[in-house]
């Protein structure tokens, strides 16, 4: 699986936007890039998936060019309740379709 | 809501000691996987059942065990407890579809186990 690279921390404030970008230069061909949002003491929830160019729904926009070797979570104005660890992973999806969450990065939105 | 349950919210016990974490998937998921969580480890994989059979396994000790039952639901067994064992234990699950081109897992709220 490949390995990222996420900021560890961020700070930023309400109505802002915010843009968390991963590292991942050695993505395979076959590897989709999926950012998982945590609370403290929840598990992770899916936020977004992608594999190249622009992904958007409702609550982020994901963000890949086209060499694929980092992307980029974009929260549009944020709120206090985006407070959150964000966690990027890269990986392809056989019948393993085993998780490898890195450190990711604590998000912490200011009033 | 996840969809995903798992049985106790929380366990405290000693030391030497043996605990089962249960799982229920969300309906009609064939995959669960288990996670440990604790503050120095960040979020590592455990293992993985599809459909009552063993399909991957992570950093999971010899210590522990899981299965995965003809409903579907699955229990991780945790024995001979150590001070380091204690730390959150997620339990997720995944759709049906095998090959499909998604990373989406839907993790329940967890089990927290302190180990005294």
């Amino acid at each position: 699986l490949a390995k990222t690279t996420q900021p560890i921390s961020m700070d930023s404030y309400e109505g802002q936007e915010v843009n968390i970008t991963c590292s991942h230069n050695n993505i395979a061909t076959n590897d989709y890039i999926t950012w998982y949002q945590q609370f403290p003491s929840q598990g992770p929830r899916f936020i977004i998936q992608g594999y190249k160019t622009k992904v958007t729904n409702e609550v982020a926009s994901l963000f890949i060019p086209a060499d694929r070797k980092s992307s980029t979570l974009s929260l549009p104005r944020v709120s206090l309740s985006d407070t959150a660890v964000y966690y990027c992973l890269v990986g392809s999806t056989g019948s393993a379709r085993q998780l490898t969450f890195g450190s990711g990065t604590q998000l912490t939105v200011l009033p | 809501d996840s969809g995903v349950t798992q049985t106790p919210k929380h366990l405290i016990t000693a030391t030497g000691q043996r605990v089962t974490l249960r799982c229920s998937p969300r309906s009609g998921d064939l995959s669960v996987y288990w996670y440990q969580q604790s503050l120095d480890q960040g979020l590592q994989f455990l293992i993985q059942y599809y459909n009552g059979e063993e399909r991957a396994k992570g950093n999971i000790l010899e210590r522990f065990s899981a299965q995965q039952f003809p409903d579907l639901h699955s229990e991780l067994n945790l024995s001979s407890l150590e001070l380091g064992d204690s730390a959150l234990y997620f339990c997720a699950s995944s759709g049906s579809q095998e090959k499909s081109s998604y990373n989406e897992q839907f993790f329940g709220p967890g089990t927290r186990l302190t180990v005294l």
